[in-house]
């Protein structure tokens, strides 16, 4: 039972570089979302989406794109990666219905030198 | 906008007790879910109990259980005969109906002592 499957599990980036964070759950569910960590905030959602094809902000996107091309797959790019975006990154999926348990991939562990 | 609340940043408790954390909510929709989650130091996230807005009965999973009192908008997670495996970040969570995203609590931290 893959679930939801993050990679890398750390990455360390310089400033204004960029990166892919990749995430893909085997379950065939139609809601995936990103979530941020910091320390002391809980987690903050970034970016969701409802379908392949269908992506929309959450509460923190600035810096942050996505697409969904496919329904295992919601990837999230850095486009000009900041210090402010040192955090951990945490995918989930859900079926979506009203009992809209998400389930999370292990988390990507980001620092921005 | 949904709100969660959770004023306990950390818990002491003795192995074998019972224990209680603490969650309030706010929301405008009669309709939601309200979910907890354990994060261990590992990392991971980890789904332990939901509750429906229209649920008669309080959920149980185990030992976990969920004190939903609606007219006060809390939802307190109760772990009966607490296990040194328990010590872990404990997020309380909600989302509305027909609307996916999970807004969180800032977490209590629960350590077990033996």
């Amino acid at each position: 039972n893959a679930g939801v499957t993050q990679t890398p599990k750390f990455q360390v980036l310089k400033t204004g570089q960029s990166m892919t964070l990749q995430c893909a759950q085997d379950m065939n569910h139609e809601y995936m979302s990103w979530y941020r960590q910091d320390p002391g905030m809980g987690l903050r959602l970034i970016h969701y989406s409802v379908g392949a094809g269908i992506t929309d902000q959450g509460e923190v996107p600035n810096g942050y794109n996505v697409s969904r091309s496919t329904t295992e797959d919601f990837p999230l790019r850095l486009l000009s990666a900041a210090p402010s975006q040192t955090s951990v990154y945490f995918c989930a999926s859900s079926y979506g219905l009203t009992k809209n348990i998400q389930y999370f991939g292990a988390g990507t562990r980001l620092s921005v030198l | 906008a949904q709100k969660i609340t959770q004023t306990q940043p950390g818990m002491f408790v003795q192995e074998k007790e019972a224990v209680t954390l603490d969650c309030t909510y706010d929301t405008s929709d009669p309709s939601y879910g309200l979910f907890w989650y354990k994060q261990p130091s590992s990392g991971e996230m980890i789904f332990l109990i939901y509750q429906g807005s229209y649920d008669q009965q309080n959920a149980t999973e185990g030992r976990y259980s969920l004190n939903f009192q609606k007219a006060r908008k809390s939802a307190n997670l109760v772990i009966s005969a607490s296990q040194l495996g328990d010590s872990a970040m404990y997020f309380c969570a909600m989302s509305t109906f027909g609307n996916e995203k999970l807004t969180f609590g800032t977490g209590t931290r629960l350590t077990i002592i033996p």
